[in-house]
């Protein structure tokens, strides 16, 4: 147990539809990074949040975007949902600023695009 | 790009027997870290090696930093049905980020 909080923890959607996820990060965090896992793949980074800023931005399309609210929890959105992004989506917290810190994974979305 | 490559992708043992995973990459990372992730839950750090040739265990698992700190290893020994998961190794990107590169994952069945 970490922790880390992600909410719902299943979810099916359709092309085209638009969804949010929810991450509540560990108590004394102010970091979260979000990353997308495909089946059978290795987790991907999409973007970090660090006090409500943006730190840092893997190879994601604008339609995948974030936000950090001032409890330090947060929010990923994709629009203009594609087949493609069928995946688990992790979420991760850890205490700043940013360098090399531990994460701790909740235990994941899983979101299917049908 | 920094890409981490782990072999094998694939491991079915029997309980008794050792292993190794290797990570692989041609880029330098400052710590490498080893995870295990089970079936819908996230992945659970085990190892964060950060000095190159560094050497880690924590029971039977040993872990190795390579020495240009461009490779990592992770050997089991007597592997137990306990073990089985999806392994995988990530690197830290750079100094002022917690960014992970994740490999690939090996996945490890043992059976009893």
């Amino acid at each position: 147990e970490t922790g880390v909080t992600q909410s719902p923890t299943h979810l099916i959607k359709t092309r085209g539809q638009q969804v949010t996820l929810r991450c509540s990060s560990q108590s004394g965090h102010n970091t979260v990074s979000w990353y997308q896992q495909a089946l059978g793949q290795g987790p991907q980074f999409i973007f970090q949040y660090y006090r409500e800023e943006e730190n840092g931005r893997g190879n994601f399309p604008p339609r995948f975007s974030g936000l950090q609210f001032p409890n330090y929890s947060s929010e990923l959105n994709v629009n203009a949902l594609e087949l493609d992004d069928s995946a688990l989506y992790l979420c991760a917290s850890s205490s700043g600023p940013p360098s090399k810190n531990i994460q701790y994974f909740g235990a994941g979305t899983r979101l299917s695009v049908l | 790009t920094q890409l981490l490559e782990q072999s094998p992708q694939f491991l079915s043992i029997q309980e008794g027997e050792n292993l190794t995973v290797y990570c692989n990459s041609s880029s330098v990372f400052s710590s490498l870290q080893w995870y295990r992730q089970e079936p819908g839950e996230g992945p659970v750090l085990l190892v964060t090696v950060v000095t190159g040739g560094e050497v880690k265990k924590l029971k039977r698992l040993t872990f190795q930093f390579g020495d240009a700190r461009k490779d990592s290893s992770l050997h089991i020994t007597a592997a137990q049905p306990g073990d089985t998961g999806l392994y995988l190794c990530a690197g830290a990107a750079s100094y002022n980020t917690d960014k992970l590169i994740f490999g690939t994952g090996t996945r490890l069945q043992v059976f009893p």
